[in-house]
């Protein structure tokens, strides 16, 4: 089973500051995908393939990465971001996520 | 539009059985894979298997073999998932996603609780 370590487990940013959530594979895969799930809510696809923006997504979202390193990029934190962020990979069997990361508003 | 509407919470005991359902609507319910995803409270989000509703072909995940059973009713184009042996460690939110064309979940039920207590 890939396990897929994201880092930092809960962050806080102030509306405008860049940030950028990490997710390690312990073994390669392909691709990466990204999911919001806010509080009470379904995840909702941010990124897929590694590097493309879901349909509806503000472009402020990007993701990048290969091999084991995959990373998620909120270019000028919002309110509305508040949220946890999980990775998720289907290079193989079973599809795995992240343990998530919490992301806070200061 | 696509909408994925789960069934009620549920309070079940120690021991027992219970089946959730996955009623799809606004697309073709044979075409596309239907997942099930487990997420305990205040914790992350844990894959359990897939079906595909056009043939009934199903895939779990090795940890949940023997206590997810997934099944699909084309006539009425729900999926369904019981779990089975229920103990407290399956109390949990228990989600149904689409896997959509392009290799990702592109939508998500509404999620279901179920709280295992005596």
């Amino acid at each position: 089973e890939i396990v897929l370590t994201q880092s930092p487990t809960t962050t806080a940013a102030s509306p405008g500051e860049k940030v950028t959530i990490t997710c390690l594979a312990s073994s390669s895969v392909s691709n990466m995908y990204w999911y919001q799930q806010k509080s009470g809510a379904s995840p909702k696809l941010l990124i897929y393939s590694t590097s493309s923006l879901a349909s509806g997504v503000p472009d402020r979202f990007s993701g990048s990465g290969s091999g084991t390193s995959y990373s998620l990029t909120i270019n000028t934190m919002e309110a509305e971001d508040a949220a946890t962020y999980y990775c998720q990979q289907w290079s193989s069997n079973p599809l795995t996520f992240g343990s998530g990361t919490k992301l806070e508003i200061k | 539009q696509v909408q994925l509407q789960q069934s009620g919470a549920e309070l079940v005991k120690p021991g027992s059985s219970v089946k959730i359902s996955c009623k799809a609507s606004g697309y073709t319910f044979t075409s596309y894979d239907m997942h099930w995803i487990k997420q305990q409270p205040g914790n992350g989000l844990e894959w359990i298997g897939w079906i595909y509703p056009g043939n009934g072909n199903t895939k779990y995940n090795q940890k949940f073999n023997g206590k997810a059973t997934l099944t699909a009713d084309k006539s009425s184009s729900t999926a369904y998932m019981q779990l089975s042996s229920l103990t407290s460690e399956d109390s949990a939110v228990y989600f149904c996603a689409r896997w959509g064309l392009g290799w990702y979940f592109d939508y998500w039920g509404q999620g279901v609780m179920v709280t295992v207590s005596s």
